[in-house]
């Protein structure tokens, strides 16, 4: 089956900039999505089709992609960023896929 | 604005069917979008269940398919899921979700999402 591969963990102190990465060999083709889940909380779409940002979504958050692999950028990190972020796509018969999640922690 | 509220039993028994509801609000269920079923095990990832269009079209995961049927009620404006055959693995916070598609032939993206609901599977 497919799958969209990330780092479990990534770890930034408050001011730096994070990087979360998401690879598939279906990126490509496909646009790749982010979301972002505080412990209790439902998912919240903080970028779309591969580098768009919703309205309210702050202005540290970008996305870019690459080839295979798309990076969610958060520029100046801050502790509210703390949360488990997830990519999210399709596969080549458009099933729905999620990457298994990148724990970001502020130091 | 559209909300999504999902309800159902909180616990199930294993070798039963999981039941649950997705209330849509501030919208109709019979708008272009394709309406969907996320679940999250504790302490685990996004998992994508399946979705359903108003026409009654379905698109499932694979890996669920053969435990999973997702329909529609247009006339209250809401959507179902139920799982079958459930055991301790599909204990998970189950979520609803609408699914928006820019560009047709294009992927789409979960949003707004219900809270979430924690469905025990235990006896």
């Amino acid at each position: 089956s497919y799958e969209l591969t990330q780092p479990p963990s990534v770890s930034v102190s408050p001011g730096q900039t994070a990087r979360i990465t998401c690879s598939g060999d279906a990126l490509p083709k496909q646009y790749a999505y982010w979301y972002q889940q505080k412990p209790g909380q439902a998912p919240v779409l903080v970028i779309y089709k591969d580098s768009e940002r919703p309205s309210g979504i702050p202005e540290r958050f970008s996305g870019s992609s690459s080839g295979t692999t798309v990076t969610l950028t958060i520029s100046g990190v801050q502790a509210e960023d703390e949360a488990d972020y997830y990519c999210q796509s399709a596969d080549s018969r458009g099933s729905r896929v999620f990457g298994g999640g990148t724990k970001l922690t502020v130091l | 604005q559209v909300q999504l509220q999902e309800s159902g039993p909180g616990l199930v028994k294993p070798s039963g069917t999981l039941s649950l509801t997705c209330a849509v609000s501030g919208g109709s269920i019979s708008s272009s979008n394709w309406w969907s079923w996320v679940r999250q095990p504790p302490g685990k990832g996004l998992e994508w269940i399946g979705e359903i269009y108003h026409s009654g079209s379905t698109n499932y995961n694979p890996s669920l398919k053969s435990r999973v049927t997702i329909s529609v009620d247009k006339s209250k404006n809401q959507f179902s899921l139920k799982l079958s055959s459930v055991t301790a693995a599909d204990t998970a916070v189950y979520y609803c979700a609408r699914v928006n598609i820019a560009v047709a032939g294009t992927t789409g993206w979960f949003d707004p999402w219900g809270q979430g609901t924690l469905v025990t599977v235990s006896s």
